[in-house]
């Protein structure tokens, strides 16, 4: 069974700062997809980066830049210069990929707090 | 291009009742899924939908049901409500199961249980 992990409850950063959310996985797939989603308080899921397990290159997407390490089974999402507006819900996900279902299995999520 | 769309967003019902939640996927995308998320039990698949055929389903008792239709839009159905399904339920879209980096939701149906 697939399993991810956020131990981290809630952060706290300063606008303009750079911030790494963590998220460990469990999976004994050898093909799987990792997904970060936020969650404002409106409550729609915000898809921000997706990384593949065969991708060699760690993914980006503008401030957004996914940390994977395989061997460590981690998928840290790194937001650059942090914005008031990235205050929300963040989630780590997996699936099966590619070629499998779309079930997600998601982590706790985490809070993140930016301050002015 | 439109994301994807549910409705109701918002909606009150007491114990005993049914309701039934729709979801219009994005234009093109042929693969719907509903995740249940409460602050107990966080996210939770619930099943999946593809070409109107259910692909996956969560772990769920039978009250809990979907459908799809044939221009992809799908809806959820919850019979005989009890308490513990005030959550809020998300769908999300993608143009077919497998390709990945592609799932989108839609904002979600608040629902409360009375």
């Amino acid at each position: 069974a697939q399993k991810i992990t956020q131990t981290q409850p809630g952060m706290f950063v300063q606008e303009k700062e750079a911030v790494t959310l963590d998220c460990t996985y469990d999976t004994s797939d050898q093909s799987y997809g990792l997904f970060w989603y936020k969650q404002p308080s409106s409550g729609e899921m915000i898809f921000l980066i997706y990384q593949g397990s065969y991708d060699e290159q760690n993914a980006t997407e503008g401030r957004y830049s996914l940390n994977f390490q395989k061997a460590r089974k981690s998928a840290n999402l790194v937001i650059s210069a942090s914005q008031l507006g990235d205050s929300a819900m963040y989630f780590c996900a997996m699936t099966r990929a590619p070629g499998g279902s779309e079930k997600l299995v998601f982590g706790k999520g985490m809070k993140l707090t930016v301050n002015p | 291009k439109a994301g994807v769309t549910q409705t109701p967003r918002y909606l009150i019902k007491t114990r005993g009742q049914q309701v039934t939640l729709s979801c219009s996927p994005i234009s093109g995308h042929r693969s719907v899924s509903w995740y249940q998320q409460t602050p107990g039990q966080g996210l939770q698949f619930l099943f999946e939908y593809f070409s109107e055929t259910q692909r996956n389903k969560g772990n769920f008792p039978g009250r809990f049901s979907g459908r799809q239709f044939s221009n992809s839009r799908s809806e959820m159905n919850v019979s005989t409500l009890e308490l513990g399904d005030s959550a809020l339920y998300l769908c999300a879209s993608s143009s077919s199961p497998g390709i990945t980096g592609e799932l989108f939701f839609g904002e979600g149906s608040r629902l409360t249980v009375l």
